[in-house]
């Protein structure tokens, strides 16, 4: 079975700061992997996906993730922050389809 | 674009009452689920389904069922309501060639007095 660990449930920063959200992942098969966001009073949204290929996969609004095969890592980052960033932000993996085990999410709370 | 849609938004039920959470989508998904949502727990995979007439459990399946009649509804039933179910609930769908791109619903609040 597959399970994903995301080291930090909170993480405070200050607005234009860089940030780094970490996600690890345990699984004795390949892996797809995904990063999700969740606003206030709202259903999760994609944010971005590792199928294959290139290890450094990108979101529209700046953010950024690395899979790093050998620490089965999965490490979200942003070098600048925006207050519109504050949300929650689960990790995911999937070996078959569409069945994603989640992790236990992260609160980014992005300070002015 | 009305994407997922599910009702009720809140719901309070006493133990032992049974209900229906309904899902729609309307983006023709073949594959819909249900997860729940607990503090400091992320999201569990209750059931899901990969087409009509097709479902399957997840990893907490007890004390809830499900069908799937037409490729748009999904409904989620709680036979008999237990404190334990107190959660909020998420329906999500993707097509099957779309892996992990699931979109989701905005959530039902559900307690378990």
């Amino acid at each position: 079975a597959q399970s994903v660990t995301q080291l930090d449930s909170q993480v405070p920063v200050f607005e234009e700061a860089p940030v780094e959200l970490r996600c690890n992942y345990s699984s004795s098969v390949s892996v797809y992997l995904f990063w999700y966001v969740q606003y206030p009073n709202q259903g999760l949204q994609l944010l971005l996906k590792y199928l294959s290929g290139s290890t450094l996969v990108e979101s529209i609004n700046g953010f950024e993730a690395e899979f790093n095969k050998s620490q089965t890592s999965f490490h979200l980052r942003k070098p600048s922050v925006h207050i519109s960033d504050t949300a929650e932000y689960f990790c995911a993996v999937s070996v078959n389809g569409n069945k994603l085990v989640f992790g236990a999410g992260t609160i980014l709370r992005v300070k002015s | 674009n009305a994407g997922v849609t599910q009702t009720p938004k809140f719901q309070v039920l006493k133990t032992g009452q049974s209900m229906t959470l309904q899902c729609a989508q309307d983006m023709n998904h073949e594959y819909m689920s249900w997860y729940r949502q607990d503090p400091g727990m992320g999201l569990r995979l209750i059931h899901y389904s990969v087409g009509a007439g097709i479902t399957d459990q997840g990893e907490v399946p007890n004390g809830y069922n499900v069908s799937r009649s037409t490729t748009e509804d999904f409904p989620l039933r709680l036979l008999s309501a237990a404190p334990s179910q107190t959660s909020v609930y998420f329906c999500a769908s993707s097509h099957l060639t779309n892996t992990g791109e699931l979109f989701f619903g905005e959530g039902s609040r559900l307690t378990v007095l």
